[in-house]
């Protein structure tokens, strides 16, 4: 299995743009995790998915922040419209039931909002 | 709540050097433990865990760490570090009668492995 993937790898817009990143999980790992990573805060739990189904969104920082997993092939979080304060690098993360929570992580996406 | 405390931000070291990155977690009864590492530009990576059993657990890259229930801390050890260990190190607390499925992550250390 070639791990998390994420694209794109960099993304550069202009404030107000709206923003896609998207995360394709581990086969059979049926947790997915959104997290925000930046010098001031650190790396930040976003969101969660159990099954596809949202469980936990109470570190999403505000309406601008979208998260679906229509497949459990699939996630994506969305930012519209995007503002500077959004520039960090965004990770994805999956775990598996049993697995203690030990969670595997994809390379991350640097978002730079200009 | 549960909460993990890295006490030191940053840790210059020699090459060939020892070095102790230090983690402690608030207590609870039943806790799973890891440390990861970040290298610069990539994505976490998992250096070693506990789950139960022997308290000294041996990870990749020549480290390990040492499980201390009494101390409620699991510090990271390397007997001899090499330019390529430069990069942040992230502690881990996995409470699933507290947090369910979620890991509890300290703020990391940054190691600087100076030549």
């Amino acid at each position: 299995d070639a791990g998390v993937i994420q694209s794109p790898r960099h993304e550069v817009t202009e404030m107000g743009q709206e923003v896609t990143l998207r995360c394709k999980p581990i086969s059979g790992h049926d947790y997915l995790f959104w997290y925000r990573q930046t010098m001031m805060r650190g790396l930040e739990l976003l969101i969660y998915f159990n099954n596809n189904v949202p469980i936990d969104d109470s570190g999403m920082p505000e309406d601008r922040f979208s998260a679906k997993m229509p497949n459990a092939s699939f996630s994506t979080l969305k930012i519209q419209p995007s503002e500077p304060r959004d520039s960090a690098v965004y990770f994805c993360a999956v775990t598996k039931q049993g697995a203690y929570n030990e969670q595997f992580f994809g390379p991350g996406t640097r978002l730079t909002v200009l | 709540a549960q909460s993990v405390t890295q006490l030191d931000s940053q840790v210059p070291v020699f090459e060939e050097a020892p070095v102790e990155l230090r983690c402690n977690y608030s207590s609870s009864v039943s806790v799973y433990l890891f440390w990861y590492v970040q290298y610069p530009n990539q994505g976490l990576q998992l250096l070693l865990k506990y789950l139960s059993g022997s308290t000294l657990v041996k990870g990749i890259n020549g480290f390990e760490a040492e499980f201390n229930k009494s101390q409620t801390s699991f510090h990271l050890r390397k007997p001899s570090v090499h330019i390529s260990d430069t990069a942040e190190y992230f502690c881990a607390v996995s409470d699933p009668v507290e947090y369910g499925n979620k890991l509890v992550f300290g703020a990391g250390t940054i190691l600087r492995v100076k030549s």
